[in-house]
């Protein structure tokens, strides 16, 4: 069985400021991990992804994302928010082949302060 | 590359009417799909999983013959909601999976049903 936390439905910084959104993943194989962002109305933008290779992940759009086995984490950071990053954000958990379907966390809405 | 497209983007109809959403990969193959349903403000919820050419495989809790999948090409999948309800209001959203690939799923941009 698989599961995702994401800690904090809402974060809310100022532009410009670090970005970091938790999530805390249990798996009973070795996971694949994954960030998306959807905005409104919108299907789901892989961020970025974690499949076994770096534990530093880098994505799109100036994201990262650091796979720890040891907290069974993969918070999503950025250096400085952009105005335009406000949107909602998943962690999603898959089995080790990744071909079975996405286990999703609850989301977070970043909101981004001018 | 590997665009997934959804028909239509937005549909209101009558209560106890059916409604067809497609599901289209646009420039690659997918031997697998997934249908996923998103309420207001929630995260996804997986449906379905759909694999070309065979029965597709349903979450607990999922009713099969309200929700019927189709994926009878490597490039089409159906989710046909039948006898829809106000209940059945939701975000539907597909994803699909290269076929011979790795393990990104790619989405589509979803279907927002309403039903009166």
């Amino acid at each position: 069985a698989q599961s995702v936390t994401q800690l904090g439905s809402h974060v809310s910084v100022s532009e410009g400021a670090l970005v970091l959104l938790r999530c805390n993943y249990s798996s009973s194989v070795p996971p694949y991990l994954f960030w998306y962002v959807q905005y409104p109305n919108q299907g789901l933008q892989l961020l970025l992804k974690y499949t076994s290779a770096a534990t530093l992940v880098k994505g799109i759009n100036g994201f990262e994302a650091e796979f720890k086995k040891s907290e069974t984490s993969f918070h999503l950071t950025k250096p400085s928010a952009h105005m335009s990053d406000a949107a909602e954000y998943f962690c999603a958990v898959s089995g080790y082949t990744g071909r079975r379907a996405l286990t999703f966390g609850s989301g977070t809405r970043l909101q981004v302060q001018p | 590359g590997a665009v997934v497209s959804q028909h239509p983007s937005w549909v209101i109809c009558k209560s106890g009417t059916s409604v067809k959403i497609e599901c289209r990969s646009l420039d690659f193959q997918a031997t697998t799909m997934f249908w996923y349903r998103q309420f207001p403000k929630q995260s996804l919820m997986l449906m379905a999983t759909s694999n070309e050419g065979s029965k597709a495989t349903y979450e607990q809790g999922v009713e099969k013959d309200k929700f019927l999948i189709n994926h009878a090409s490597l490039t089409l999948s159906t989710l046909t909601v039948t006898s829809a309800h106000p209940e059945d209001s939701s975000f539907y959203i597909c994803s699909a999976l290269i076929a011979g690939g790795l393990d990104e799923q790619f989405f589509g941009p979803g279907t927002r049903l309403t039903v009166l």
